[in-house]
């Protein structure tokens, strides 16, 4: 399997902030990477799909890149409605699709 | 537009089957652009992929999973199922429908609320 080692597990930023989340995956993906944004008791929503493209109604303040096997999640000029937690997901070659183990993104 | 419903018990005992039914409504489970997966979340062990099928019938399952797992589409009633074999207390999680979408590299656009599934005698 696919391991996606995702950091940090939790992180504490204010309004107006700009932050990075990462994810490694174990062996390459190509860019078979996406990125969901969960509140509690809601199911995930996706941010970024192929490990840069900005989904449809997205806000522009989220990006992705990628450098080899490390995807990068950043959110700029942080927003009140951004504080959630956020997951990466990748989607490579034959199952399972193995998802990073999440980020939570608190006020400061 | 295109919403997911999950449906199905809320409590299995163990050793029994879990079946759970996704309903999707302002779309077709016809079309070949997308496929149709489930995926699990509990606190031990976050979000599992459980596997997905294609309109053709085709079907991918993890492989920790796939044992007990089988997933169908009915297309006369535009749902797509999950059935998960001799549950044990590990099986209870939420789970999510969710629709994949191949031109988004197999990202998943649009999501179930979830259900909740407690695995307890």
């Amino acid at each position: 399997d696919i391991q996606m080692t995702q950091s940090p597990s939790s992180l504490s930023a204010s309004e107006g902030d700009r932050v990075t989340i990462t994810c490694r995956a174990s062996q390459s993906i190509s860019t078979y990477l996406s990125w969901y944004q969960q509140k509690p008791g809601k199911p995930p929503k996706l941010l970024i799909y192929a490990a840069s493209s900005l989904h449809t109604g997205v806000p522009s303040r989220f990006s992705g890149q990628t450098s080899g096997t490390d995807f990068t999640l950043t959110i700029s000029n942080l927003q009140p409605e951004d504080f959630a937690t956020y997951f990466c997901q990748q989607t490579y070659g034959d199952p399972p699709y193995t998802f990073g183990q999440g980020t939570k993104l608190e006020m400061k | 537009q295109v919403q997911l419903q999950e449906s199905g018990p809320g409590l299995v005992k163990p050793a029994e089957t879990l079946s759970l039914t996704c309903t999707v409504s302002g779309g077709s489970v016809r079309s070949g652009d997308y496929d149709w997966t489930w995926i699990r979340q509990s606190p031990g062990k976050g979000l599992e992929w459980i596997g997905n099928i294609y309109y053709s019938g085709g079907t991918k399952y993890n492989p920790s999973l796939r044992s007990r797992v089988t997933i169908s589409v009915d297309t006369s009633k535009n749902q797509f199922s999950l059935t998960l074999r001799s549950v044990i207390a590990a099986d209870t999680a939420v789970y999510f429908c969710a629709r994949g979408v191949a031109g988004l590299f197999e990202a998943l656009d649009i999501w179930g609320q979830g259900t909740m599934v407690t695995v307890s005698s």
